[in-house]
């Protein structure tokens, strides 16, 4: 079974200040790896998704991911974060092969930007 | 409509009543996701339609739990007998890939608060 642990429950971090929030996942297969963010009062929406390719991968409002496969990780960064960037943060993966397509998810992070 | 629509937005609900919960999908999207958001759970899979298949209900957590897809559209999420521990928000997701490769599109969601 596939299973996602995001290893920060919250992190407060100053404006402008560097952020990363960590997830490491467990596979005995390949999987496709997402990051989405939940706005206070507002539903999910896609960050970043890794698929193939290019283990550095880009999303909106400036985030990154990077894939490592030898430590099963795909942590999010940010190099300057705004108090816009306050929300929840998951982390999820899907299997390659047809396993039904859902996502699996972590439990989320609480990223808390302070001016 | 343009994005998922859920409805109630909230409910609330006396333990041992039944409940249901709807989503419309965006359209043209032939998978649909239920998904429990607890506090300090993170996003916990219920059930999986994809087209005409036959549903992935391996995450619904006790046989109170059903729900059904009508025509390859709307679904509803019924939870009979209602307990406190089924307070949560019920997300509902859409995807037209599957979700393998694709991105889910939620819904806002539906707060249940079991009295």
């Amino acid at each position: 079974a596939q299973s996602v642990t995001q290893l920060d429950s919250q992190v407060p971090v100053f404006e402008e200040a560097p952020v990363e929030l960590r997830c490491n996942y467990s596979s005995s297969v390949s999987v496709y790896l997402f990051w989405y963010v939940q706005y206070p009062n507002q539903g999910l929406q896609l960050l970043l998704k890794y698929l193939s390719g290019s283990t550095l991968v880009k999303g909106i409002n400036g985030f990154e991911a990077e894939f490592n496969k030898s430590q099963t990780s795909f942590h999010l960064r940010k190099p300057s974060v705004h108090i816009s960037d306050t929300a929840e943060y998951f982390c999820a993966v899907s299997l390659i092969y047809n396993q039904g397509g859902k996502l699996i998810f972590g439990q989320g992070t609480e990223l808390s930007v302070k001016p | 409509g343009a994005g998922v629509s859920q409805s109630p937005s909230n409910k609330v609900t006396e333990k041992g009543k039944d409940v249901e919960l709807r989503c419309d999908p965006i359209s043209g999207h032939t998978a649909l996701y239920w998904y429990r958001q607890s506090l300090g759970q993170g996003l916990e899979f219920l059930i999986y339609f994809q087209g005409n298949s036959a549903p992935d209900k391996s995450g619904l957590p006790s046989d109170r739990f059903s729900a059904e897809r009508t025509g390859g559209s709307v679904s509803t999420l019924t939870i009979q007998r209602t307990q406190q521990e089924d307070s949560a928000v019920y997300l509902c997701a859409s995807s037209s890939l599957a979700g393998r490769t694709g991105e889910l599109f939620f819904g806002e969601g539906s707060r249940l608060t079991v009295l």
